[in-house]
């Protein structure tokens, strides 16, 4: 089983719907994020949690909102989709305790707004 | 946020050595990684290097920083067609991560 689950993994809605995507991580790490693909422009962070308690806003937070429901679960939502909302959506998690601090990416949420 | 940048694609044979290069403005940075990410999947961490370090080398892959130039480099060596991928630096700056766009990677057979 995959250490940090996205679902769903693909997603056609239409503009004005609320959508959310969901993340669940086993490795038990306390930072958890969310990033935005879009080809030629690499990652991009939209939020982040250091701990239930903690969210704070990235890079590009405007139309997109978050909630922390426990240490393993970090959800995204857009609340009135718009069609430049059309990305891959990542969830990544992380511990600095350990050597390096590296992000462990989930696999994807592939979201297309019609 | 801090600029990463990378050339967008980067073309060898079978068997050749890749590179694939990057640079970045923070100085600051603690750490500096590499990712791969595979068609339909996630990015997975290759390697990484202590920002003190000058080089690390792992099997196929040597990872060379340049701290006075901000640049940072991947090698493969003998490149198969299953490191056909884009391939993505990062850097760490506190307690942000900062990535660049991507470099896709073919190689021919």
């Amino acid at each position: 089983d995959a250490d940090v689950t996205q679902t769903p993994r693909n997603r056609i809605t239409k503009t004005g719907k609320r959508i959310m995507l969901e993340c669940s991580q086993t490795k038990g790490h306390d930072r958890m994020y969310w990033y935005r693909q879009d080809p030629g422009l690499g990652l991009r962070l939209i939020y982040y949690s250091f701990d239930v308690k903690d969210i704070n806003k990235g890079e590009i937070s405007d139309g997109y909102s978050v909630s922390r429901q426990a240490q393993a679960k970090f959800s995204l939502s857009l609340e009135s989709a718009i069609p430049n909302q059309t990305a891959l959506y990542f969830c990544a998690t992380s511990d600095f305790d350990r050597a390096g601090g590296e992000l462990f990416f989930g696999e994807g949420s592939r979201l297309t707004v019609l | 946020g801090e600029d990463v940048e990378q050339s967008l694609f980067l073309s060898v044979r079978e068997g050749d050595s890749s590179v694939i290069n990057c640079t970045y403005t923070d100085s600051s940075s603690t750490y500096l990684y590499w990712y791969k990410q595979e068609p339909g999947a996630g990015l997975q961490l290759l390697t990484y290097i202590f920002s003190n370090m000058d080089m690390k080398q792992d099997q196929r892959l040597t990872v060379l920083l340049n701290k006075k130039d901000k640049h940072l480099s991947l090698r493969i060596a003998d490149t198969q067609t299953g490191d056909s991928a884009i391939y993505f630096c990062a850097e760490r700056v506190g307690n942000q991560f900062y990535f660049g766009t991507g470099t896709s990677l073919t190689v021919i057979p």
